[in-house]
C-alpha cells in the first residue's frame, strides 16, 4: 500500500510568494494532520480535519496560512504571502477510523525554504 | 496550559539500555505515544500507553504512570541504527496529539 504523498519534496521560494504544498492520505483514513517542524518549535499541528472537516486549527500561524481538505483523498496547505520564517519541514500525517488515533502515518515532508 | 518535558540529549553505547522519560502536563488526557524519527526522514509511531504499566514490543518498552503525569519509553540492546530523535506525544480528547520537542539519541561502537 502507498503511504502518505507529499508534493513537492523540496521548494524553494522567495519572500512573497505564494506556496500550496498537497498531501495525499492513506486509502480509508479518515483523519488528516498538518505539521510543522523546526530546531526551535519542534513539531507543531498546524491544523486537522476529521471526515474532510477542519477540527482544530489553533495552531495555524496567522491568517498567511490556511488549508482545505475538498475531498478524503487530497488536502493542501498554502501560504500566501510566504516569509522566511516559514522556512522548515512540513509534514502530513493520516490516521485510520479502525485504529488507535495515536497511531498517525506520516508522510515525508516538504522542506520549504523562503528566501 | 499544556507541556511535555523530556531530556534533549542521551548518549549510549551499543548493547546497553537507556531509558528517555516524558513529564507531561495537560488536561484531558487520554494516553501516551512514542515516535522515532531519523535524521532527515518522517516520524514514525513506536508505542502508545492507555492505561498504567508496561508495553513491550520487540527491544522497546513504553511505560505510563497516570498518577504522576509520566511515562518512559526504553530500548534495549542498542543498536547503531537506533540512533535517531524519539517524540512523546500525549493524546486530547478532542484534538489531536501534542508532540513534545524530542530527544536525539545517539549510540556509539
Amino acid at each position: 500500500d502507498a503511504g502518505v504523498i507529499q508534493s513537492p519534496r523540496h521548494e524553494v521560494t522567495e519572500m512573497g510568494q505564494e506556496v500550496t504544498l498537497r498531501c495525499k492520505p492513506i486509502s480509508g483514513h479518515n483523519s488528516l494532520f498538518w505539521y510543522r517542524q523546526t530546531m526551535m518549535r519542534g513539531l507543531e499541528l498546524l491544523i486537522y480535519f476529521n471526515n474532510n472537516v477542519p477540527i482544530d486549527d489553533s495552531g495555524m500561524p496567522e491568517d498567511r496560512f490556511s488549508a482545505k481538505m475538498p475531498n478524503a483523498s487530497f488536502s493542501t496547505l498554502k501560504i500566501q504571502p510566504s516569509e522566511p520564517r516559514d522556512s522548515a519541514v512540513y509534514f502530513c500525517a493520516s490516521s485510520s477510523p479502525r485504529g488507535l488515533r495515536e497511531t498517525q502515518y506520516f508522510g515525508p515532508g516538504t522542506r520549504l525554504l523562503v528566501l | 496550559g499544556q507541556s511535555l518535558e523530556q531530556p534533549s540529549e542521551v548518549t549510549a553505547v551499543e548493547g546497553a539500555i537507556v531509558q528517555i522519560n516524558c513529564t507531561y502536563q495537560t488536561s484531558g488526557f487520554y494516553g501516551l505515544s512514542w515516535y522515532q524519527q531519523h535524521d532527515g526522514g518522517a516520524p514514525t509511531f513506536l508505542s502508545y500507553n492507555g492505561l498504567d504499566g508496561l508495553e513491550e514490543t520487540g527491544r522497546f518498552s513504553s511505560f505510563l504512570s497516570r498518577s504522576d503525569s509520566y511515562g518512559y519509553l526504553l530500548l534495549q540492546e542498542l543498536q547503531m541504527k537506533d540512533s535517531a530523535s524519539y517524540f512523546c506525544a500525549v493524546g486530547q480528547a478532542g484534538t489531536a496529539l501534542i508532540f513534545g520537542k524530542g530527544t536525539t539519541l545517539s549510540v556509539s561502537s
